[in-house]
């Protein structure tokens, strides 16, 4: 499985952007780039999902490098319900199904 | 609608015993997959249900089993308990196999004795 790497912790204030990066320099040409979240105490949650091009949808964007060997998750104005585990994860579909690889994801802060 | 409904939602159990979580799949979804986290870790890939067949499977050894019925909705089991099974336990749907959304439950936390 093509592995992803994330910063372990970042930290953010409430209403700024925040830029979360995800390297996947081993990434193949029909693997999807896909972002999770998980809030203390909950299952994860889907966020965002790509191919080549930028996407964005409510809650937030999605970055992807040329040569997809690199992507960035953006949340627009970060509040505290976003402190969370951000898990970036590239979705293949081995034998017909689709299977999520987590890594250890980055958990995000969020101060007022 | 509701989503993705995981019983229990804690149980403890002892070495050695058997264990069964559920899962009920969100409403218009047909496959199910199962995933262990460990506490501090990510998720891992158990295995997937799809049509009443495990379709694909990680790296877990036979003691970890499930069953699709045909509403849908999954069970996992779990025979003889190590202390390292304790984790919480996440159930995952989605449309099809092929989907690229997975909806998650809230899990199952199991701890073993």
């Amino acid at each position: 499985d093509a592995k992803t790497t994330q910063p372990n912790s970042m930290e953010s204030n409430e209403e700024e952007p925040v830029h979360l990066p995800c390297n996947h320099s081993t990434i193949s040409g029909t693997d999807y780039i896909h972002w999770y979240r998980q809030l203390p105490s909950q299952g994860p949650e889907y966020v965002i999902h790509g191919l080549t091009s930028n996407v964005n949808n409510r809650m937030a964007s999605l970055a992807i490098a040329e040569d997809r060997k690199s992507s960035t998750l953006i949340l627009h104005r970060a509040t505290l319900r976003d402190a969370a585990v951000y898990y970036c994860i590239l979705l293949g579909f081995t034998g017909g199904g689709n299977k999520l690889t987590f890594g250890t994801g980055t958990q995000l802060k969020v101060e007022l | 609608d509701a989503g993705v409904t995981q019983s229990p939602t804690h149980l403890i159990k002892t070495r050695g015993q058997q264990v069964t979580l559920r899962c009920s799949p969100k409403s218009g979804h047909d496959t199910v997959s199962w995933y262990q986290q460990a506490l501090g870790q990510g998720p891992q890939f158990i295995f997937q249900y799809y049509e009443e067949e495990e379709r694909q499977r990680g790296n877990f050894p036979d003691r970890f089993s499930g069953h699709q019925f045909p509403n849908y909705s999954s069970e996992l089991n779990v025979n003889a308990l190590l202390l390292g099974d304790s984790a919480l336990y996440l159930c995952a749907s989605s449309l099809t196999a092929q989907a690229n959304v997975l909806t998650f439950g809230a899990g199952s936390r199991l701890t073993v004795l």
